[in-house]
């Protein structure tokens, strides 16, 4: 069964509103989840880390203002575009990772994102 | 720059047939190496976990070996199906949780 679940799979939006995606863990509580961008025909690239409780690690060139992350329990994180643009169209997808010092990384279903 | 490389890019077989793909990484210091599936427009599926202190995995009809030495990963397919075509990924972890990513090989099984 999923171990991730993210919502929604697919969003519209205008260019200039905000937008959230949520990102939930089901098998087990997550003090860090990680959030990844793709590109068409590009490699998935981290965006940034959600830490439960503090702020997220956002990797050099992801702008922190304008991807808002938030990791409010330990099963919930969520992502938030604001004044989305047109090249912030993308395939979003959030990870977590087993547990107990387990290495295995499991992702979401991911969220296209188009921004018209 | 850690990078990871995937070759080829795509690749088309006919069913039944045996392949390999390949993942090269530029950083040997690694934590583990991870394959996964993704099929188009969705999310990823982890297939192989490789540890560093491991030199191979299987589940089935996929077997992923890791060289740290060379910096070489390979995710072996047996007997292909249909069902297989998908974009495989391979991904490694230098300690810190975060994984790069190659930018995958598409694979085409034909019936």
């Amino acid at each position: 069964g999923a171990v991730v679940s993210q919502h929604p799979s697919w969003v519209i939006c205008k260019s200039g509103t905000s937008v959230k995606i949520e990102c939930r863990s089901l098998d087990f509580q997550a003090t860090t989840m990680f959030w990844y961008r793709q590109f068409p025909k590009q490699s998935l690239m981290l965006m940034a880390t959600s830490n439960e409780g503090s702020k997220a690690t956002y990797e050099q060139g992801v702008e922190k203002d304008k991807f808002l992350i938030n990791h409010a329990s330990l099963t919930l994180s969520t992502l938030t575009v604001t004044s989305a643009h047109p090249e912030d169209s993308s395939f979003y997808i959030c990870s977590v990772r087993a547990p107990y010092g387990g290495t295995e990384a499991f992702f979401g279903q991911g969220t296209r994102l188009t921004v018209v | 720059k850690q990078e990871v490389t995937q070759i080829p890019a795509a690749l088309s077989v006919p069913e039944g047939e045996n392949l390999v793909l390949n993942c090269s990484f530029t950083d040997s210091a690694i934590y583990n190496l991870q394959w996964f599936r993704q099929d188009p427009g969705k999310g990823l599926t982890s297939l192989l976990l490789i540890q560093s202190s491991q030199r191979e995995q299987t589940s089935g009809r996929l077997n992923a070996s890791l060289d740290k030495s060379s910096g070489r990963s390979t995710l072996y397919i047996a007997a292909s199906q249909p069902g297989d075509s998908a974009t495989y990924l391979c991904a490694r972890e230098g300690g810190s949780e975060k994984l790069v990513f190659g930018k995958g090989t598409k694979l085409t099984v034909n019936p």
